[in-house]
C-alpha cells in the first residue's frame, strides 16, 4: 500500500462545476502539499497544510490531521483548470512523498 | 517564491552516453532536492544535496549512477551516466521553503 493515496485517478468535469480530489496519508507528517502538473510538465505550489483549512481564489484545501486526510476543492471549474494534481507529504528531512496524482480534465 | 532555473529543457541522447543536468536558484538554499518522473507515474526522490557534504541518495539510486554536485549554495547539478532507454523520464529540481517547495521546469529525457 502507498503511503499516499489519491481519489480519483481521473475525473473529467464540465464547466462550472464543483470538484473534489482526495488524499488519504498512512504516515506522521509535519506539512501536506497540494501541487498543480501541467502538461509541459512544470509543477506549481497550491497549497502548504499542517491544520485546518486555505483558500485561495477558487482553490480550497482542508485537511484532518486525526483521520490523515486532506481534501482539493475547486469551485466554478474552468478549462485551464485541467492538469495533474499531486497531493505530497513532508516528512522529517524536508522530504515529499507524492500521491500517484488526479488527471482533472474539465470540458467547456 | 524562489525562482529556478533548470536546463536543458529537453534533450535526445544515445544509450550509453551521460547528461548533465543544471539548476540556478536565485537565492541561497540549504537543501535541493532531484525528483525523478516517470512516464505516466508520479515524482520519486532521487538524492538530497547539501552543500559541502555528499548528497544523500534514496533506496535504489545510487551515486555512479547518479553523481550530484553542488558547489555553493544557489547551484546544482545531476548527471544521469551510461543512460538506457529506462532513464526516459523527467527530472526535477526543487528548493524548500518556509511557504511551501519551488520546482525548477524539468528536463525531459529521452534516450534512444
Amino acid at each position: 500500500k502507498n503511503e499516499v493515496e489519491q481519489s480519483p485517478q481521473n475525473l473529467t468535469a464540465q464547466e462550472g462545476e464543483f470538484i473534489t480530489i482526495n488524499c488519504s496519508y498512512s504516515v506522521g507528517i509535519s506539512a501536506l502539499h497540494w501541487l498543480q502538473q501541467h502538461p509541459g510538465g512544470g509543477i506549481v505550489s497550491l497549497f502548504m497544510l499542517s491544520s485546518g483549512k486555505k483558500k485561495h481564489g477558487r482553490l480550497i484545501a482542508t485537511i484532518n490531521i486525526q483521520e490523515k486526510h486532506s481534501s482539493l476543492h475547486i469551485t466554478a471549474s474552468h478549462p485551464r483548470d485541467s492538469a495533474v494534481y499531486i497531493c505530497a507529504v513532508e516528512t522529517s528531512g524536508s522530504r515529499l512523498t507524492f500521491g500517484e496524482g488526479t488527471q482533472l480534465t474539465v470540458n467547456p | 517564491s524562489a525562482v529556478i532555473s533548470q536546463k536543458p529543457s529537453r534533450d535526445i541522447c544515445q544509450r550509453g552516453t551521460s547528461l548533465t543536468i543544471q539548476c540556478q536558484v536565485d537565492s541561497q538554499v540549504t537543501m535541493m532536492f532531484w525528483y525523478r518522473q516517470q512516464p505516466g507515474q508520479s515524482l520519486t526522490l532521487i538524492a538530497t544535496a547539501n552543500q559541502g557534504s555528499e548528497a544523500t541518495y534514496e533506496s535504489g539510486f545510487v551515486i555512479d549512477k547518479f553523481p550530484i554536485s553542488r558547489p555553493n549554495l544557489t547551484f546544482s547539478t545531476l548527471t544521469v551516466s551510461n543512460m538506457s532507454p529506462e532513464d526516459s523520464s523527467i527530472y526535477l529540481c526543487s528548493v524548500a521553503r518556509d511557504y511551501g517547495y519551488t520546482f525548477g521546469s524539468g528536463t525531459r529525457l529521452t534516450v534512444v
